[in-house]
């Protein structure tokens, strides 16, 4: 059964960049069928796409974050990681990582993300 | 960007129907996947391609998508149904395309 975790700082201060990693068990990164994606939540409020990438490297990020984020993957850990630089008291929120299909063409909008980590939650202040 | 509205929250009692909309311009030539989140927990598909569900939902739970919304309907409600929904449809409208979360609408079994 696949399963995903996230990892990093818990508290990160403003204006540094935060770091997080998902490592996927029970299952290949390499796989050609998906894309793996992070969302965040901040507390209280809904759930906020960040971007997705796929095993070969190929990224999409959401345009109201993407001059700030970097996803990559390191498929020989089975993991993908999650920068995001400047941030701010705005950018606390719980982290996620989930699962959603695709292939080298780009991502199957009409699948959902089926599989999520449990998250992490990440504060920003000094 | 494309924009997706919820309802805030809908009531319903035990065994009865709740009925989420998911309201968008256009939204029924998108693909509609909605989510379950309860508290403190990571989010669950339960319904994706506007209809279909994965394997371990219960068929009390069926969406449909069409003109300018989506719903997503819940059939004899138990108290476990308690939770927040998310509509999420993937906005390819520019050369930058994204997936979008509408609002969430909190579901309170009275």
């Amino acid at each position: 059964q696949l399963q995903l975790q996230e990892s990093g700082p818990g508290l990160v201060k403003p204006s540094e960049t935060l770091s997080l990693t998902c490592t996927v068990s029970g299952g290949s990164i390499s796989s050609s069928s998906y894309y793996w994606g992070w969302i965040r939540q901040p507390p209280g409020k809904g759930l906020e796409w960040i971007g997705s990438i796929y095993y070969s490297g190929s990224t999409y990020y959401n345009p109201s974050l993407k001059s700030r984020v970097t996803i990559s993957v390191d498929t020989s850990k089975n993991q993908f990681s999650l920068k995001l630089s400047s941030v701010t008291a705005a950018d606390t929120a719980v982290y996620y990582c989930a699962r959603h299909q695709g292939s080298g063409g780009g991502i199957y909008y009409y699948y959902g993300m089926d599989v999520w980590g449990q998250g992490t939650t990440v504060t920003v202040s000094s | 960007s494309y924009v997706l509205t919820q309802p805030p929250s809908v009531s319903v009692a035990p065994g009865k129907t709740a009925r989420i909309t998911c309201g968008g311009n256009n939204i029924g030539s998108k693909s509609v996947h909605w989510y379950q989140q309860k508290p403190g927990q990571a989010p669950v598909l339960v319904i994706y391609y506007d209809s279909d569900r994965p394997s371990g939902i219960p068929e009390r739970f069926s969406g449909s998508n069409s003109g300018n919304t989506a719903t997503l309907t819940i059939s004899r409600v138990e108290a476990g149904d308690e939770a927040d929904y998310y509509c999420q449809v993937w906005d390819s409208s520019s050369d930058h395309p994204f997936w979008v979360f509408g609002g969430g609408t909190k579901l309170t079994v009275l």
